[in-house]
């Protein structure tokens, strides 16, 4: 079974630049989570899908954060425009549910702003 | 809302000794609670989980954690640790109903000495 995809690995872009990642959750999985980790803290979630539609997005900073699922499968998390404190590793997780089941984490997105 | 507090930012070991990485929770409801590890530069990877029932959950690599509900702690042990167990862990919890919003810790290094 293939495991939680992401693109790209790494990026570094200039403050004010925009930026897009990219995340193709395991097959058949309804529950979609963007996860933010700064360096030597936890994951911080910034959105949850539950197909397509938002479940939550209370931790997402919506004046330069946006994300979609609009087929209910993969999906894009962009920054625009990006700020030095987004610098950070962009974590894409799914599961089966939302509830109990356990999420599966892809390998994440390394993300630097000079 | 929910809060998890990990202890221990860094917990330094010898090969082959017991080790406890400590996590302690604060709900209003009931929870689910989970344990992953994150190896540098990958994804989280769950090691345990606790639904119901038994309050010792094993999971993988020989990792054990019992959950405590009235001291609302969920506790992490491994009798004798390897060099590989060098990682990052992360204590997360997940109400068990309403939305099902997962909260992090802020993760544990730990790290296990020749």
């Amino acid at each position: 079974e293939a495991g939680v995809a992401q693109s790209p690995r790494y990026k570094i872009i200039e403050k004010r630049q925009s930026v897009a990642f990219w995340c193709n959750p395991i097959s058949g999985h309804a529950t979609l989570y963007w996860y933010q980790q700064i360096l030597g803290q936890g994951p911080k979630l910034l959105i949850q899908f539950q197909n397509n539609g938002v479940v939550d997005d209370s931790q997402l900073p919506k004046d330069r954060f946006s994300a979609e699922r609009l087929k209910g499968v993969d999906s894009t998390l962009k920054i625009q425009p990006a700020k030095l404190e987004d610098s950070a590793v962009y974590l894409c997780a799914s599961s089966l549910g939302p509830d109990k089941e356990t999420q599966y984490f892809g390998p994440g997105t390394r993300l630097l702003v000079l | 809302a929910q809060s998890v507090t990990q202890l221990d930012s860094q917990v330094p070991v010898f090969e082959e000794a017991p080790v406890e990485l400590r996590c302690n929770y604060s709900s209003s409801v009931s929870v689910y609670l989970f344990w992953y590890v994150q190896y540098p530069n990958q994804g989280l990877q769950l090691l345990l989980k606790y639904l119901s029932g038994s309050t010792l959950v094993k999971g993988i690599n020989g990792f054990e954690a019992e959950f405590n509900k009235s001291q609302t702690s969920f506790h992490l042990r491994k009798p004798s640790v390897h060099i590989s167990d060098t990682a990052e862990y992360f204590c997360a919890v997940k109400t068990t109903g309403g939305s099902y919003i997962p909260t992090f810790g802020r993760g544990t290094s730990l790290i296990v000495h020749p």
